[in-house]
Parts: C-alpha cells; sequence; structure tokens
C-alpha cells in the first residue's frame, strides 16, 4: 500500500517561496505507472489541482499557478516537492500530495499539510 | 480554466438515491473520458470513488456509479446511508493537459 507524507514550515511569510516535500513509502517513485503531484484546498473552500510530474522529469501544470510553481522528483530519495513562489495570503492552504496511475486522477493521497501565509 | 459547476448542496434520506451533477465544456467533460469523483469527510484527504467516467476502485460499493453526456457527468448514490454523508467533488482532466475540479457539494443524509 503507497503511502505519501508531505513535510514543510507551516508558516511562510507574504512574498517568499512556500516549500514543501512529499516522501512516498510503499512503492518507488521511479514507477512507470505512476504520476506524482500537489493539490491544496483553502479553509472551508474546494480543491486546486496545482500539477503534476513524472519520474522522468515531465511536468505538468495548472495554468493559474504555472507562472509560480515547480514540481520536481528526486528518485534517489524517493521524494518529490513542491515550491510556490511569490506567496500571499491567497496561497493559505492545506497542501496535499498525491499519486495517480495516469495524471488525470489521484489514487493516493497524502494527509494533507497546513500552510499558512502571514507576515 | 474554470471550475467545473456542482450544486452546492444536496440531500436524501437513508435508502434514496441521489444524483449529483457535474457540468463543464467541450474543452474538458466534454471532450474526455476522464472524469473523476472524490468523496471527502470534514478534516481528512478524499478518497477516490469513480475514474474514468464510470469505473470504481477496489473497495468502492457499487452503491457508487457514474456516467457522462455531453458536457456534463453525474455521479449517482444508490440505497443512501448515513456514512455516505460529506463533500463530493468532480474532476476532469482538460485540453490544457492539466485537471479541473468542480466546485463541490455537500451531501447531507436526512
Amino acid at each position: 500500500q503507497l503511502q505519501l507524507q508531505e513535510s514543510g514550515p507551516g508558516l511562510v511569510k507574504p512574498s517568499e517561496t512556500l516549500s514543501l516535500t512529499c516522501t512516498v513509502s510503499g512503492g518507488s517513485i521511479s514507477s512507470s505507472d505512476s504520476y506524482w503531484g500537489w493539490i491544496r484546498q483553502p479553509p472551508g473552500k474546494g480543491l486546486e489541482w496545482i500539477g503534476t510530474s513524472y519520474y522522468t522529469g515531465s511536468t505538468y501544470y495548472s495554468p493559474s499557478l504555472k507562472s509560480r510553481v515547480t514540481i520536481s522528483v528526486d528518485t534517489s530519495k524517493n521524494q518529490f516537492s513542491l515550491k510556490l513562489s511569490s506567496v500571499t495570503a491567497a496561497d493559505t492552504a492545506v497542501y496535499y500530495c498525491a499519486n495517480g496511475r495516469i495524471r488525470s486522477r489521484v489514487d493516493y493521497w497524502g494527509q494533507g499539510t497546513l500552510v499558512t501565509v502571514s507576515s | 480554466q474554470s471550475a467545473l459547476t456542482q450544486p452546492a448542496s444536496v440531500s436524501g434520506s437513508p435508502g434514496q438515491s441521489i444524483t449529483i451533477s457535474c457540468t463543464g465544456t467541450s474543452s474538458d467533460v466534454g471532450g474526455y473520458n476522464y472524469v473523476s469523483w472524490y468523496q471527502q469527510h470534514p478534516g481528512i484527504a478524499p478518497k477516490l470513488m469513480i475514474y474514468e467516467v464510470s469505473n470504481r476502485p477496489s473497495g468502492v460499493p457499487d452503491r457508487f456509479s457514474g456516467s457522462k453526456s455531453g458536457n456534463a457527468a453525474s455521479l449517482t448514490i444508490s440505497g443512501l446511508q448515513a456514512e455516505d454523508e460529506a463533500d463530493y467533488y468532480c474532476s476532469s482532466y482538460t485540453s490544457s493537459s492539466s485537471v479541473v475540479f468542480g466546485g463541490g457539494t455537500k451531501l447531507t443524509v436526512l
């Protein structure tokens, strides 16, 4: 059973870069039938897809976030990461890391981590 | 891209059937058979209930079914149970190689 665990700062200052890591256990991040991505959920609101990556480095991002987002995969550590630059209060959300057999769906979710943007 | 359109809330009594709609465009729902549905109980991560319009992952009861017609997809839950009370989200692959979610629907079991 694949397990995902997010880690990173819970508080980020406005204009800085949000950085999160997702550690994968129970499976290999180099699996040919897996995509690795991030989804967020502002408090009390709906889900928003951020982007996804294949272990080869191919990436796909939300058009609305594309200019600020980088998702990368570290096969040596079985981890993948999210960087979101120039954050504002609107980026405050629970961030979920995710896995899907195809990039259009999520089969496994991390437990989520709340990131608050505030000075 | 705009979020897919879902009703804010639906309700039903135990044993009844309910349907949640998810309306998009020809650039997402209507253009691809990559519609998924997720169930989310308060405070925990969502769970995949339906993928590729009408397929159920292992372990999901057959009370849950999905369908699509044109630019709209639907999730039907038959034989409603108390534990079905949750938020439900649809999602679709899009022509920009991204994924878009619906705004979510709160299901209340009366």
